[in-house]
């Protein structure tokens, strides 16, 4: 089975820390993501990786950086946070599919952040 | 991108078959319809994937009408434990555009005893 660990479940911090959420897949998976989840708004890509050191910004990248070297782990960074960044945090890897088929997603558990 | 639309919630007994429709009317033609389930406290888990026509599973199908316009999710003889909240996903990865991945909202299933 294929495991994605998030190393936070739930962090609390206050407004202008350095926040670091630590994802690890352990399957060998190219693509890994980094979604947050709010009431009502689903699923928002915040930034996205495909190799190492390589990645591209979702739809929501605002307030966020990522950082990817080496290929099992991808982390998201919230250089200063903020208050509107209290959400969940979910890391997703990409399963191999067949040609031209968007492949399955395998999520972690989420980390629940609160930044006061 | 392809921006989906579902039912905010829906209701059903335990043993009803449920069906949860999607629509993606500007879906594109190499995009893909994936749906994910997702429990509290949990990432989403997927269930099922298709281009065209009919998919099935050991656990649901998938309907989809010949313009792609929507798509339909069907789930046979629901328990309690199917309550939910089940995502309708549309897109195709290609080199680097994660992007392309639009989530829906969500539809909040909940099977009454």
């Amino acid at each position: 089975d294929v495991k994605v660990t998030q190393s936070s479940r739930y962090l609390v911090k206050r407004t202008g820390e350095k926040v670091f959420l630590e994802c690890v897949q352990d399957m060998d998976h190219e693509n890994m993501f980094w979604y947050r989840q709010d009431p009502g708004l689903g699923l928002r890509l915040i930034y996205f990786s495909y190799d190492v050191k390589m990645k591209e910004k979702g739809d929501i990248p605002e307030g966020y950086s990522v950082s990817r070297e080496k290929k099992e782990r991808f982390s998201l960074i919230l250089e200063s946070a903020s208050t509107n960044q209290t959400s969940m945090y979910l890391c997703a890897t990409l399963g191999l599919a067949e040609t031209g088929a968007t492949g399955e997603l395998f999520f972690g558990e989420g980390s629940r952040l609160t930044v006061l | 991108l392809a921006k989906t639309t579902q039912p905010i919630s829906m209701d059903s007994y335990e043993g009803q078959e449920v069906n949860i429709t999607c629509s993606h009317n500007n879906i594109a033609t190499n995009d893909y319809i994936t749906w994910y389930q997702q429990f509290p406290s949990q990432g989403p888990r997927f269930i099922i994937q298709g281009y065209k026509t009919k998919v099935t599973n050991e656990v649901a199908s998938l309907f989809i009408p010949a313009d792609r316009k929507s798509s339909t999710l069907s789930l046979p003889r629901v328990s309690l434990s199917d309550t939910a909240v089940y995502y309708c996903l549309v897109g195709r990865i290609s080199s680097g555009s994660a992007r392309q991945l639009t989530f829906g909202s969500g539809t909040q299933l909940t099977v009454l005893p």
